[in-house]
Formats: C-alpha cells, structure tokens, sequence
C-alpha cells in the first residue's frame, strides 16, 4: 500500500532563517505531488503542485519555493522566513490515473 | 473557477444524535466532491468521494453524503454521532488545472460533539 512521509512534525524558526519541509511518498511512481499551507483558522491553500521530476507549478506568489529531486520526493524550501509564513503545512499526492488526494501528516510551522 | 462552501463553521450535537454537513459547489462541469476530516494537528483523511454514478455514497467510519445536481450541493451526514466524531471537517471539490488534478476546499466545519 502506498504511504506518505512528512518531516520534520513541527519546528520553530526565527525570521530570516531558511525552510526545508521534505515529503517522500513509497508504495506508487510517478504521483502528482503537492504542497498546502493551512493558516491558523483558514482553509486550505494549495502551494505547489507537480507531476513529474523537476516539474513544478506554483499557485500563490510568495516567498517559499518548492523541488523535486526524485520521483517519490518533494521539499518545501524558504530561504527567508516571513512572520506571516506560519502555519499548517500539509503534503499529498495522488495516483496519474486517479482523482483521490491523499494527505500527510503535516508539519506545523511556527515563525518567531 | 471552482469554488466551495461551507455555510457553518462550527456545528454542536450531542453524541447520538444525527449529523448534517452543509457544502455547496460551483464548478461550470460535473464535479468530482471530497469529503475530508482533520483531528486536531493531524493531516487530512478522506471519508468519501463522488466521481459519478449513484448520488449516494457511503464512506467510512458510517458517513454518507449526497450529491444533488440541481442545488449544487454535497452535504455529509451520519444518523449517529460518536464522541469521536468530533475535528473539523472539509468539503472539496475536484478539477483540472493543467495537467494535475486539483481540490479546491472549503473554509472547514467545526463539529463539536457533547457527551
């Protein structure tokens, strides 16, 4: 069966510093991959999506930027953290052939 | 664009009683809708899906929902609610953007449920 692996689960950075949120997938290939941010109180926003290596497509100009180095891998990288890029991160993906997206566990974010 | 909505944001019931989840969609062609619930700090999961077919489907942990065409609109229900029910849960609707198939969610409810 096909898991989802996020990390780290939570942290605490201070403003300035750099992000990088990892996000493996194991048990499929070539998944859609996708980044969400959750702000405190709010929906869900879609950060990123990609659907094969090196390709990426951004939904929301920002600081934050997105890779995928492998197949099964996608990482979530600031080099500048904002206050306001606190919040809920969640990684997903889904099947080529499906219309199911399946989350992980999310990391929180906190930025001091 | 799609869009989704969620009219309450926080619902309260008592545990046994039934349960009613509101969410409406625009979307220009047939939607394919998500039901998710997230427990607190924890990711999302899926309780059912509509892609097409019969408008009734059963998901897990006893929740149904319902599509109806002609009110644009996916509530989520459950005859009897258990304490564990509680978190909040999303309402999401499905398109193509590109190439990768996309959800656009709704603002969330809120189900608290009192012993």
């Amino acid at each position: 069966s096909q898991t989802i692996h996020q990390w780290p689960a939570t942290l605490v950075q201070p403003v300035g510093s750099p992000l990088s949120l990892e996000c493996t997938v194991e048990g499929t290939s070539n998944p859609n991959l996708y980044w969400y941010r959750q702000a405190a109180g709010r929906g869900l926003q879609l950060l990123f999506y990609s659907v094969g290596i090196g390709q990426i497509s951004s939904e929301v100009p920002q600081n934050l930027s997105a890779s995928r180095p492998q197949d099964r891998q996608f990482i979530l990288s600031s080099k500048k953290l904002l206050l306001s890029d606190s919040g809920f991160y969640l990684c997903a993906w889904s099947p080529g052939t499906e219309d199911t997206i399946y989350f992980g566990e999310g990391s929180w974010l906190t930025v001091v | 664009a799609q869009s989704v909505t969620q009219p309450d944001i926080h619902i309260t019931v008592s545990e046994g009683a039934s349960l009613e989840l509101r969410c409406n969609y625009s979307y220009g062609a047939t939607p394919y809708l998500f039901w998710y619930v997230q427990s607190p700090g924890q990711g999302l999961q899926l309780l059912l899906k509509y892609f097409s077919g019969d408008t009734l489907v059963q998901g897990i942990k006893g929740f149904e929902a319902e599509f109806k065409r002609s009110q644009s609109s996916f509530n989520l229900r459950k005859p009897s609610v258990h304490w564990s029910d509680a978190a909040e849960y999303f309402c999401a609707v499905g398109a193509f953007s590109g190439s990768a198939r996309q959800l656009t969610f709704g603002s969330g409810t809120q189900l608290t449920v009192l012993p």
